[in-house]
């Protein structure tokens, strides 16, 4: 079974509001990715982390959004200012050994009202 | 580049019937990883299969699958569906530190 926690499982939001999520990474796991599952159920790629330096990220992730992954404490995702159609089901997922598989936590939900 | 492509986004069948979802990928790297992940609702998606082996059959909980690199296929299969078997089915491939996954495929299992 997965451990990879997310917290808060739910968020609501208003537009321009500022959305923060974490994310605790399974022990041992140092890569941490962040997906957004939106209304189509399609998995989009947000950033990932190696260690607590990021890897790879969109262009959306950089304009509006911060995320980070400190050593010893949670990573967390926030959305400077929210916007309508960032309402979806984040998820953060880790991976560890050499194969690529992915532990999913349960996702957080944001509503951008 | 790499891609993931799942070209059923629903499919629905009889209870019993066989279930066979297709994947197909693009790939540059030779030992890439396929996967295939289920995500029921309200829970975390979890991983189901998983194959970097050519022409290997991979099973688990019923389900097999098959790496063929020579049509970069690896298509999910079932013999006979069940109601629980309901649920999202994403097919992804790792490579360059990322993972790429289909647009999943609903599968819905009616009584």
């Amino acid at each position: 079974n997965s451990k990879v926690i997310q917290t808060p499982r739910y968020l609501v939001k208003g537009q321009g509001q500022k959305a923060k999520m974490r994310c605790i990474p399974e022990k041992g796991h140092p890569v941490v990715f962040w997906y957004q599952q939106n209304k189509n159920n399609e998995f989009k790629f947000l950033i990932n982390f190696q260690n607590q330096e990021v890897l790879q990220q969109i262009d959306m992730t950089e304009k509006r959004f911060s995320a980070e992954c400190p050593s010893n404490s949670p990573c967390s995702l926030e959305i400077q200012s929210s916007e309508a159609g960032d309402s979806a089901l984040y998820l953060c997922a880790s991976r560890g050994g050499n194969t690529g598989q992915l532990y999913f936590g349960e996702g957080s939900k944001l509503t951008v009202l | 580049g790499d891609s993931v492509t799942q070209k059923e986004g629903l499919v629905t069948l009889t209870e019993g019937l066989p279930v066979m979802l297709n994947c197909t990928y693009q790939t540059i790297y030779s030992n890439a990883f396929l996967f295939w992940y289920v995500h029921y609702l309200n829970e975390s998606p979890r991983l189901l299969l998983k194959s970097s082996t050519d022409n290997k059959r991979t099973e688990h909980q019923g389900f097999h699958a098959t790496l063929h690199k020579s049509s970069s296929s690896f298509h999910l299969q079932k013999s006979s569906a069940q109601l629980s078997d309901s649920a999202l089915y994403y097919c992804a491939l790792s490579g360059n530190n990322r993972i790429f996954f289909g647009d999943g495929t609903q599968l819905v299992v009616k009584p």
